[in-house]
């Protein structure tokens, strides 16, 4: 079974610009968590999103949105990126309530 | 709200002797809790977790962890460390009874392992 699926692997942006990160589930998950994890810190909480619904938004600004879609498929976007914003962004899947989450390899962005 | 402490940044091992990576945490209920592995440039791996039941949890790659409610740590050990094992190391913990399944982490224990 493949794991979870993030696309792209590596990003490079400009200041202003808009990106949109993608992530597939484990088939059968229907909860995704998006995580940004900057360099040297552990992983803080975006998003978390089950069954296409909205459950959990950590500190972030408004520049930061998400959404499912029916296959459970997850975009995260983010608007007029900051130099702050290079990261690696990290997607987990889980089954249920008290399953560990799974994580894909993440997409390293970096806002030049 | 829910925070975990990782107090050491690094700990250096031996091969061969046993290690301990550190955690406390802090929640307003029961606690969910979990190690996850970080290679460099690489997602998280899971390691094990705590749910509910015995305070030995026992994991991936030899890996154990112990609960302990009355000090609220849940530290990693694993009798003989391994090259292999030299990581970066994260706990983490939910609110059992939180709404969202949101993890909080620690900042990470870079474990070293000196053949």
């Amino acid at each position: 079974d493949a794991g979870v699926t993030q696309s792209p692997t590596h990003l490079i942006k400009t200041r202003g610009q808009h990106v949109t990160l993608r992530c597939s589930p484990i088939s059968g998950h229907k909860s995704v968590s998006w995580y940004q994890q900057v360099l040297g810190q552990g992983p803080q909480f975006i998003f978390q999103y089950y069954e296409k619904e909205e459950r959990g938004r950590g500190n972030f600004p408004d520049r930061f949105s998400a959404r499912q879609f029916p296959n459970y498929s997850s975009e995260l976007n983010v608007n007029a990126l900051l130099l702050g914003d290079s990261a690696l962004y990290l997607c987990a899947s889980s089954l249920g309530v008290i399953d560990g989450y799974t994580f894909g390899s993440g997409t390293r962005l970096t806002v030049v | 709200a829910q925070s975990v402490a990782q107090p050491e940044d690094q700990v250096n091992v031996a091969e061969g002797n046993p290690l301990t990576v550190k955690c406390t945490y802090s929640v307003s209920g029961n606690p969910y809790l979990f190690w996850y592995v970080q290679y460099p440039n690489r997602g998280l791996q899971f390691l094990l977790k705590y749910i509910t039941g015995d305070n030995l949890v026992k994991g991936s790659y030899g890996f154990e962890a112990e609960f302990n409610k009355s000090q609220t740590s849940f530290h990693l050990k694993k009798p003989s460390a391994l090259v292999s094992d030299s990581a970066l190391y994260f706990c983490a913990v939910r609110d059992r009874w939180a709404g969202s399944y949101q993890l909080t982490f620690g900042k990470g224990t870079k474990l070293s392992v000196i053949p």
